[in-house]
């Protein structure tokens, strides 16, 4: 079955500081990655996405390059920002024939202070 | 636009109560779908609707019922729920391609507190 390993937290990181957290997956066939950002007391919201290999996905300084050969979306950013604080989730979906199913990471909790 | 609205924000709920959550999506989408979040978890699958037919039940109670009215509107129709159910309900929707990998659009969620 289909599986996402995320590093878990709580990462915390001083404003300005280079981030980031690292995604494997384990999947059939040629998934899309995505990575949803959870501000506190909020719903999912998509940071980006990726659906094929080497493609980049970028947002909001937010970048991840998804590699077919070491099964990773690692998630990067150059200089975090105290408003970044927020529950990261990666994600995969392999879109099997009549399957809409997101698998998640566990979640990676990132605190930035100033 | 890729905005879902779900209503309402927050819920509190006796045992006993029947409460229903709203969710509306005006992107065209075919596919959407209910999750449960607990706190410091990732969101797990309830509920895909497919072109306003059930298509994946995960194994939910009976409690929770799930209903289409259109393909723009999703409810969640709970009755005698137990403490345990309170968690944040989030709707998700997405184009609803079957074979072709989706994106999924979430809502901001409902926060139910069951007493």
């Amino acid at each position: 079955g289909n599986s996402v390993t995320q590093m878990e937290g709580p990462v915390t990181l001083s404003e300005e500081a280079f981030l980031t957290i690292n995604c494997t997956y384990t999947a059939t066939g040629y998934p899309s990655l995505f990575w949803y950002v959870q501000y506190p007391g909020e719903g999912l919201q998509l940071l980006l996405k990726a659906t094929k290999a080497d493609d980049k996905g970028s947002n909001k300084g937010f970048e991840a390059t998804y590699r077919k050969e070491t099964t990773s979306f690692h998630l990067e950013k150059g200089s975090v920002q105290v408003s970044d604080s927020a529950v990261y989730f990666c994600a995969l979906s392999d879109g099997g024939a009549g399957s809409y199913q997101l698998t998640f990471g566990k979640g990676t909790k990132l605190s930035v202070i100033p | 636009d890729t905005e879902v609205t779900q209503t309402p924000k927050h819920l509190v709920m006796g045992m006993t109560n029947k409460k229903s959550l709203k969710c509306e999506q005006h992107m065209g989408h075919r596919a959407m779908y209910w999750y449960k979040q607990k706190a410091k978890k990732p969101p797990e699958l309830m509920f895909v609707y497919s072109y306003e037919k059930l298509s994946i039940n995960e194994s939910v109670p009976s409690r929770f019922s799930p209903e289409c009215p259109n393909s723009s509107l999703l409810n969640l129709h709970l009755h005698a729920l137990q403490p345990e159910d309170s968690a944040l309900y989030l709707c998700a929707s997405s184009q609803g391609h079957s074979g072709t990998q989706e994106t999924q659009y979430f809502g901001p969620g409902t926060r139910l507190l069951v007493l």
